[in-house]
This record gives C-alpha cells, structure tokens and sequence, in this order.
C-alpha cells in the first residue's frame, strides 16, 4: 500500500479481555516499529523487527503485551488481561534498511485508539 | 539515557505570526534529530530532519537548525496558517541497535484565523 495502515483504528474494550492491534507496513519495508502514546505523554517505544531476526522487546512495559510479525510483513501486537493504564494510541511505523539514513527514517501509521473500560 | 525535551504547549497564534517551538536534547554520540507533525485525526508525519552539527533541515515552510553547541534543535516558522494546527513532535536517533527514535511529549499548536 502507500501507507502504514492498521487496523482497528478504534478499540473499546472491558478490563481482563485480550485484544489484538494490526499493522500493515509499507511494502518493502524491513524494520517496523510499535510506540505507545499514552495521555499528556510523548511516544514510548515498544518493540522493533527488523527482517527475519529476533525482535528487541525491551521497551514491552509486561509480559501482558506480546507482538509477532508472520512472513516479514504484517504485525500483530497483543494485549492479555487489559488493564485501564493500557488505554492508549498504539503507533506503528516501518522504515527501510537502506543504510542508515533511511532505517532511522521511520514511517507512520494512523494509530489505534484503545480504551479499556 | 537518550531524552528530548520541547516546550510544553498549548501555543496559540493568529494566522501569519512568527513561530517557534524549542527543543533541546539529551544523547550519546551525534543523534539525527527530527521534528514529526500529528494533525488531528491522523498519523505522525516527518516534517523534517537533520543528521549532523550545523545541518539545516526545512520543509513546507518549517526550519530547524541542529546545533551541538547548545544541543537544541529548534522549529521554527516565519509565517503560520491555520492549516499548521497540529501536535509537533521532537525526536531523536542516537544509534543504537534497535533503532528506535526518542520523542519529546509533542506541542499542540493552534492557529487563529
């Protein structure tokens, strides 16, 4: 596609249930990225893939939160046992590997909006 | 650790005012530091960037000067449109592995016709 798209772009959702955010990158895009934007807070990092490797998950704020991405192309980050806290906007972004200038350039998607009643 | 702090909003201008929105930053190494745009109901957007000491990064109007010196990266416009009414993030590459960019909490702007 042009763009970064995800999917729901809305989530409501009750407190203990799982949900599962989608993001579809922009074609030939290696590296995609999650943020979390949370109320009055900037964008905090979550996970990175980068091709076939294994993903760095050292931003996850719990064990709650998993994301795997199936044949380098589409990602599906997932919430067990939401919590009201993990009310927030879920960003994806994509970038290519062309050196490192483009790899630091990252591309956006609109975002998903969760709230957890 | 990396960290971008940006002056915190609400700013409000009438149409055609000068603009400035301040950011400095904290990092190891040369960071490439950039300035996101997030209008209402859609996705960050980059405005701009600059990768090295003295770089002049510009598009749609906007221009930020990266300076080592001070370690700011300031935005800047001469002239703003109501169209320019948008949340505007700072943030920052410093090379590590995960590539992940480090954002100041963002400046929402409105501009009055």
């Amino acid at each position: 596609g042009a763009g970064v798209s995800q999917s729901p772009s809305n989530k409501v959702t009750e407190k203990g249930k799982d949900v599962e955010l989608r993001c579809d990158p922009i074609s030939g895009h290696t590296a995609l990225y999650w943020y979390r934007q949370s109320l009055g807070q900037g964008l905090e990092f979550l996970i990175y893939f980068q091709g076939n490797s294994a993903p760095d998950k050292s931003g996850l704020p719990s064990d709650r939160f998993s994301a795997e991405r199936t044949g380098g192309s589409v990602s599906t980050l997932t919430i067990q046992r939401t919590q009201q806290e993990d009310s927030a906007v879920y960003l994806c972004a994509s970038s290519s590997n062309l050196g490192r200038g483009g790899r630091e350039t990252q591309y956006f998607g609109p975002g998903t909006r969760l709230l957890v009643l | 650790g990396d960290s971008v702090t940006q002056m915190e909003g609400p700013v409000t201008l009438s149409e055609e005012a000068f603009l400035t929105i301040n950011c400095t930053y904290t990092a190891t190494g040369y960071p490439s530091l950039f300035w996101y745009v997030q209008y209402p109901g859609e996705g960050l957007q980059l405005l701009l960037k600059a990768t090295k000491a003295d770089d002049k990064g510009s598009n749609k109007g906007f221009e930020a000067t990266y300076r080592k010196e001070t370690t700011s990266f300031h935005l800047e416009k001469g002239s703003v449109q109501v169209s320019d009414s948008a949340v505007y993030f700072c943030a920052l590459y410093s090379g590590g592995s995960n590539y992940k960019l480090t954002f100041g909490k963002g400046t929402l702007l409105t501009v009055n016709p």
